[in-house]
């Protein structure tokens, strides 16, 4: 079956320091990824659209600056938090897509992070 | 803008219970709607895919219903095991891989 990769699943990291989520999907080709943000008890918010080799599309009220999307190839999109801020701590999810129309979401098992 | 809800937040049940988990969106014009097994701390498992065209969905102990009209959607799990116990999200797609808008999900306890 598909499997999407991220990496690391936990991270730790001081105020103002930047740190980078990669999302792999091992088996098959995504043209396109999604991030997604979870806060407890709370629905998915889905952060920005990654399309390999353009830009991101972010979502309303999501800072592009802050949350620097790259899909370099098809097969692997990061996500890097900027200057990151206790505020930032969460938990956030990729997910890719394989082909078009109506496939599955197949999503990585998250990356908790923590902003001290 | 499409709102889905999912009522309770919780339940717990005895094994081996049949059981119903809730799904209502505001919008009916979707492209499909989708469940997701999440475990603590982990990402979400695709459990069952419904298209705007089809009425429900099954596999193995799991079947998904699709009402459009109404916007309702039903995940059944028959004979509930523990290791069932996960949150449970509902998702709706409004166009082709277009953003899926999730509910809150439903945090399912089994009891041995």
């Amino acid at each position: 079956g598909a499997v999407v990769s991220q990496h690391p699943s936990r991270v730790i990291c001081k105020s103002g320091t930047s740190v980078k989520i990669e999302c792999r999907s091992l088996d098959f080709q995504a043209t396109t990824m999604f991030w997604y943000r979870q806060f407890p008890k709370k629905s998915l918010m889905l952060m920005a659209t990654s399309n390999e080799g353009s830009k991101a599309t972010y979502e309303q009220g999501v800072e592009k600056d802050k949350f620097l999307i790259n899909h370099a190839s098809l097969t692997l999109s990061t996500l890097t938090v900027t200057s990151a801020h206790p505020e930032d701590s969460s938990f956030y999810i990729c997910s890719a897509v394989r082909g078009a129309g109506n496939s599955p979401l197949h999503f990585g098992n998250g990356t908790r992070l923590t902003v001290t | 803008k499409q709102e889905v809800t999912q009522i309770p937040a919780a339940l717990s049940v005895p094994e081996g219970e049949n059981l119903v988990l809730n799904c209502s969106f505001t919008d009916s014009a979707i492209y499909n709607l989708q469940w997701f097994r999440q475990d603590p701390g982990k990402g979400l498992t695709s459990l069952l895919l419904i298209q705007s065209s089809q009425r429900e969905q099954t596999s193995g102990r799991l079947n998904a219903s699709l009402d459009k009209s109404s916007g309702r959607s039903t995940l059944y799990i028959a004979a509930s095991q523990p290791g069932d116990s996960a949150t449970y999200l509902c998702a709706v797609m409004g166009g082709a891989n277009s953003k899926l808008t999730f509910g809150k999900g439903i945090t399912l306890s089994v009891r041995p």
